[in-house]
């Protein structure tokens, strides 16, 4: 079955620097890959979508990739802030190929942006 | 909008006890899905609905049941509660034209502590 890696240990970032997160899958290959942030007690809230044709996709300081030879995915944020410290999931499709059939989660990296 | 709406917020079940968690949308979504999530895990799809009377099991769909017979609620029952379902429950939907995977909203989650 795929498998979804994050690394779930907290990363902590200097105020202003640039965080990058890593994602990696195996087993399968997914035409897309989505991103959420979450924050303590509340549900995901999206971020970014990377289809598997797209190398890059940026909104605001955010920025994905997506390597299908690799089997991963990056995500930085730039210019960091503490309000940025929340807990960053990936989020491929569920099934291989895509499809709107509902998503499969990494367990998410906890960021702590510190001043 | 209220966006995607869930109650109870949290719920406390004895063993072998039923029940029922709401999940409402108003943004005239065709998908809606639920997930849990587990501590330190990432959030597993239980049930999927691609719309009005169709519903679709998902990664852990054992002990749950759905319905969905209006284009706004997708109700999870839980018929006979066991400790491994205490989890955090989340609601989410999407549009999607031609089964292609879009933002998922989802709601601000139901806490279930099963006794």
């Amino acid at each position: 079955s795929q498998k979804i890696e994050q690394n779930s240990e907290a990363l902590n970032i200097q105020e202003g620097k640039t965080a990058t997160l890593t994602c990696n899958y195996t087993n399968y290959s997914p035409a897309y890959l989505q991103w959420y942030r979450q924050d303590p007690g509340r549900g995901p809230v999206f971020l970014l979508l990377i289809r598997e044709n797209e190398k890059e996709k940026r909104k605001e300081r955010l920025k994905v990739t997506f390597d299908t030879t690799l089997k991963q995915s990056l995500f930085h944020i730039t210019a960091s802030q503490p309000a940025d410290s929340a807990t960053y999931l990936c989020a491929p499709p569920l099934y291989s190929g895509g499809g709107a059939d509902g998503l499969t989660f990494g367990k998410g990296t906890h960021l702590i942006i510190q001043p | 909008n209220a966006g995607v709406t869930q109650t109870p917020k949290f719920r406390i079940l004895k063993i072998g006890q039923s029940m029922t968690l709401q999940c409402t949308q108003d943004m005239n979504h065709n998908y809606m899905y639920w997930y849990r999530q587990d501590p330190g895990m990432g959030l597993k799809l239980i049930y999927y609905s691609v719309g009005a009377g169709i519903t679709d099991k998902g990664e852990v769909p054992n002990g749950y049941n759905v319905s969905r017979s209006t284009t706004e609620d997708f109700p999870l029952r839980l018929e006979l509660a066991a400790p491994s379902q205490t989890s955090v429950y989340f609601c989410a939907s999407s549009y999607s034209h031609g089964g292609f995977q879009e933002t998922q909203y989802f709601g601000p989650g139901t806490r279930l502590l099963v006794l």
